[in-house]
């Protein structure tokens, strides 16, 4: 089994949907969280970094984390074409200068 | 003004061969890190170093060598490349604490 779990889709969704995409993990050491966003033929670039338990919002994206069901999640509110692209969610144990474990991604394609 | 740059972007190399791929950061950060991307998107670290230190070596190949002659260059060279190393490689940097900032990649593909 693998230390987080994260379905890999792929998930289409209309335009202006409400899209919640998920991730389960198995080590209670990880501490932080983190949502990646990576475009086709591009690098991951972080969207949201949240530590411990509880929910931070950016604009139209919002995280939650839930350590006692080791269960995190990421909304994202009037969904876009440009939000097209894979979402992989990643956490350590202690902060991110240390390794980090990603989840293996979920392509989302948002629809015109 | 790219923050992580990697070189080349592109590989095509025959199995065997030995390549290098170089990584450098102008951001000012002390850990860098190579990932490597499946064709799932699976991303899985490979190397860390911080000040010219090595602090992470996953289970890699040892045909697989990072070197880091500056905080802001760590490269990765691969021997006796086979089939299986065809992936994307991702060079990452940050400082304690801080989150991590990926390169654009550099995709190998071994014939």
């Amino acid at each position: 089994q693998k230390e987080v779990e994260q379905d890999p889709g792929p998930l289409s969704v209309p335009e202006g949907a409400i899209v919640s995409l998920n991730c389960t993990y198995s080590n209670s050491a990880f501490q932080y969280f983190m949502w990646y966003r990576q475009y086709s033929r591009k690098g991951p670039e972080l969207l949201m970094y949240t530590y411990s338990s509880g929910n931070k919002e950016d604009g139209r994206f919002t995280a939650q984390v839930d350590k006692s069901s080791k269960y995190i999640s990421l909304f994202i509110r009037d969904s876009q074409p440009s939000d097209s692209a894979t979402y992989l969610c990643a956490m350590s144990a202690r902060g991110s200068a240390r390794q980090l474990t990603f989840g293996s991604g979920t392509q989302l394609t948002v629809l015109p | 003004d790219t923050a992580v740059s990697q070189t080349p972007k592109y590989l095509v190399t025959q199995m065997g061969n030995d390549k290098s791929i170089k990584c450098e950061q102008n951001l000012g950060h002390d850990t860098m890190y190579w990932y490597k991307q499946d064709s799932k998107k699976f991303l899985k670290i490979m190397f860390s170093y911080n000040n010219k230190e090595l602090i992470i070596n996953e289970t890699v190949p040892n045909r697989f060598s990072p070197k880091s002659p500056d905080k802001a260059h760590l490269n990765l060279h691969i021997n006796s490349l086979e089939l299986g190393d065809s992936a994307v490689y991702f060079c990452a940097s940050n400082s304690w604490e801080e989150t991590q900032y990926f390169g654009p990649g550099t995709r190998l593909l071994v014939l």
